[in-house]
């Protein structure tokens, strides 16, 4: 079946430094590929998506690129601020899937100013 | 468009009560998902509606829960009776299967059962 492995949190930055929170995934077929967020007290929020490989999605400053040859859709930011501290959800999609997301087990982020 | 609206925002009741958790979908989606968020289990899918019809319930933990969907505008999660064991916050999702863009989340209900 489908899955979703991250890292584990929390990662705790100082503001302006480099993220990057690694997702791989097991999936047959091309599934699509999902950054969600969820702030304190919020529901998820799709924050970015790539629907096939090599795809970049990119959204308020984050980046994730669809590796294929390494089942992995890594999220990254050049420069985090202390309103990017959430939790983060790596997700896909199968391509038989219909309408199912699996979800990742979530990475929390705090970043201290 | 106003989002998914989930209703209440917060609920506390006493062990042994029913519980009624509400969810209007985004007008036009077709599938609707309700998940439970806990700190131990972080977030479990408990039940998937499409069309209005059960596709996948094998995530409902126990036959105090169920779940309805009247209509395409309404759906319910009853948890009867509930227990302490029950205390998280549910949220309810949905989607349209003519789009990529995944699925908008309701703010959720935070449940504490006491």
């Amino acid at each position: 079946g489908n899955s979703v492995t991250q890292m584990e949190g929390p990662v705790t930055l100082s503001e302006e430094a480099f993220l990057t929170i690694n997702c791989t995934y097991t999936a047959t077929g091309y599934p699509s590929l999902f950054w969600y967020v969820q702030y304190p007290g919020e529901g998820l929020q799709l924050l970015l998506k790539a629907t096939k490989a090599d795809d970049k999605g990119s959204n308020k400053g984050f980046e994730a690129t669809y590796r294929k040859e390494t089942t992995s859709f890594h999220l990254e930011k050049g420069s985090v601020q202390v309103s990017d501290s959430a939790v983060y959800f790596c997700a896909l999609r199968g391509s038989n899937a219909g309408n199912m997301l699996t979800f990742g087990g979530g990475t929390r982020l705090m970043v201290k100013p | 468009d106003a989002g998914v609206i989930q209703s209440p925002r917060h609920e506390v009741t006493e062990m042994g009560q029913e519980v009624t958790l509400r969810c209007k979908p985004i007008s036009g989606h077709n599938s609707l998902f309700w998940y439970r968020q806990t700190m131990m289990r972080g977030l479990e899918l408990l039940i998937y509606f499409n069309n209005n019809v059960p596709i996948d319930d094998s995530g409902m933990p126990e036959d105090r829960f169920s779940a309805k969907m009247p209509n395409a505008s309404f759906s319910t999660l009853k948890i009867q009776p509930s227990e302490p064991r029950d205390s998280a916050v549910y949220f309810c999702a949905s989607h349209t299967s003519t789009s990529n863009y995944g699925y908008t989340f309701g703010s959720g209900t935070r449940l504490t059962v006491v």
